[in-house]
């Protein structure tokens, strides 16, 4: 089956650093994607990887082992604005994109 | 260089009646994807749809739930004879050309079933 697991919720301190993981076992691997989705709003592209290792944009990065089906989205010098929902999503290769259920980050003062 | 559209943003029906979800993707894609999301929930895979095709369905319901993607007009999600557990964001995404590539997210419609 397709299955992507991530932790439901985190908390963390303004200024901190966080790691989001996510674990996944699809049936094919074409890409993982990481999304941004602050509520009642649509979800937003932060990252994207294909091959292992770590890819940095910014305060954000987003490393990937296919070896291991898994991947964590780091996030650094937190802000109150990046309290939000963050799903993993796979490329399953069968032109399915898959989502996990999301993890919740709340950024406190 | 508008974005995806989808329209209503919100929508309200009682039950039985139908509801009907529309989806413009960004200009230059030819690839729909529709998506539910309950709140507090991940999003959940319905449709797949190219230009006049349906490629994948296979995360929507066989009954009652049928999506399009004309070739000229906008993508289309319809849920006849809607029920209470219908209520949920649907949101639409598109992406280009080649085997993959970010999806880019409709802002949802919200349908709330009386």
């Amino acid at each position: 089956g397709q299955n992507i697991d991530q932790p439901t919720e985190m908390t963390a301190t303004e200024g901190a650093i966080v790691q989001i993981n996510c674990t996944y076992q699809t049936s094919g691997f074409n890409g993982l994607f990481w999304y941004q989705q602050h509520a009642g709003e649509a979800p937003t592209f932060l990252s994207y990887n294909v091959l292992d290792g770590l890819e940095e944009k910014g305060r954000f990065s987003s490393f990937l082992s296919r070896s291991k089906g898994y991947s964590y989205l780091l996030l650094k010098e937190l802000q109150m604005k990046d309290s939000a929902s963050y799903l993993c999503a796979v490329d399953s290769g069968t032109y399915k994109y898959i989502f996990g259920t999301g993890t919740r980050l709340k950024v406190l003062a | 260089n508008a974005g995806v559209m989808q329209n209503p943003r919100h929508l309200v029906r009682r039950r039985g009646q139908e509801a009907r979800l529309r989806c413009s993707p960004m200009k230059g894609h030819s690839h729909v994807y529709w998506y539910r999301q309950l709140p507090e929930e991940g999003l959940k895979f319905m449709v797949y749809l190219q230009k006049e095709n349906i490629i994948d369905e296979s995360g929507m319901p066989k009954e009652r739930f049928s999506a399009e993607f004309p070739k000229e007009g906008p993508s289309i999600l319809r849920i006849q004879q809607v029920v209470r557990g219908d209520s949920a964001a649907y949101f639409c995404a598109s992406r280009g050309q080649g085997n993959t590539g970010e999806l880019f997210f409709g802002e949802g419609s919200r349908l709330t079933v009386l």
